[in-house]
């Protein structure tokens, strides 16, 4: 069966710091992998992407980037963070259209 | 424009009070309709997905409805622990289009 890991579960970053999260799934090939935010009581805020090693896709424009160095591993980074980037990150996966989430990452900036 | 519109936004509910929870779209070639169940601080649990209309799915005490315009997530004697939010999505390319969501509450 499949599984999806996110990590890590909650982060507290320092305005203007780094930012790397990272996603894997295992028990499927080719996944399309996708990282998602969500404000505290809003809906899922699509940001990138992804149908292949190295393809992304972004969706909105802001500091955030995101990388696929292997088949079944997302990364989302940014160089410097704002207080506008706090959130819960979630990552998700699909092999034809319905996609399946990880646990997500609690992101607070301050 | 591909759209999804979930109602009501809040539903609170007794025990025992069955509800439906409705999930609008216009979208041009439904290609299936998904609904997820979020509890809070986790990501969304897949629960079912419709394809064409009159198709029903069920699990436990969720049934799942399709129209040719809407899907209704049907909740009977719902318990305590039926409260969470429920999304409902369609394919929209590559990615999904997701309503807000229907927050349910179900009080003891």
């Amino acid at each position: 069966s499949q599984t999806i890991h996110q990590w890590p579960a909650t982060l507290v970053q320092p305005v203007g710091s780094p930012l790397s999260l990272e996603c894997t799934v295992e028990g499927t090939s080719n996944p399309n992998l996708y990282w998602y935010r969500q404000a505290a009581g809003r809906g899922l805020q699509l940001l990138f992407y992804s149908v292949g090693i190295g393809q992304i896709s972004s969706e909105v424009p802001q500091n955030l980037s995101a990388s696929r160095p292997q088949d079944r591993q997302f990364i989302l980074s940014s160089k410097k963070l704002l207080l506008s980037d706090s959130g819960f990150y979630l990552c998700a996966w699909s092999a034809t259209y319905e996609q399946y989430f990880g646990p997500g990452t609690r992101l607070t900036v301050t | 424009e591909d759209q999804v519109t979930q109602s009501p936004e809040a539903l609170r509910l007794q025990e025992g009070e069955s509800s439906s929870l409705n999930c609008s779209y216009t979208v041009s070639g439904l290609r299936g309709l998904f609904w997820y169940r979020q509890d809070p601080g986790k990501g969304p649990e897949f629960l079912f997905t419709l394809y064409s209309a009159g198709e029903e799915k069920e699990k436990e005490r969720l049934k799942a409805t399709l129209t040719k315009k809407e899907s209704f997530l049907h909740i009977t004697a719902p318990k305590p622990e039926d409260s969470a939010t429920y999304l409902c999505a369609v394919p929209g390319g590559y990615q999904l289009i997701w309503g807000a969501g229907t927050k349910l509450i179900i009080k003891p």
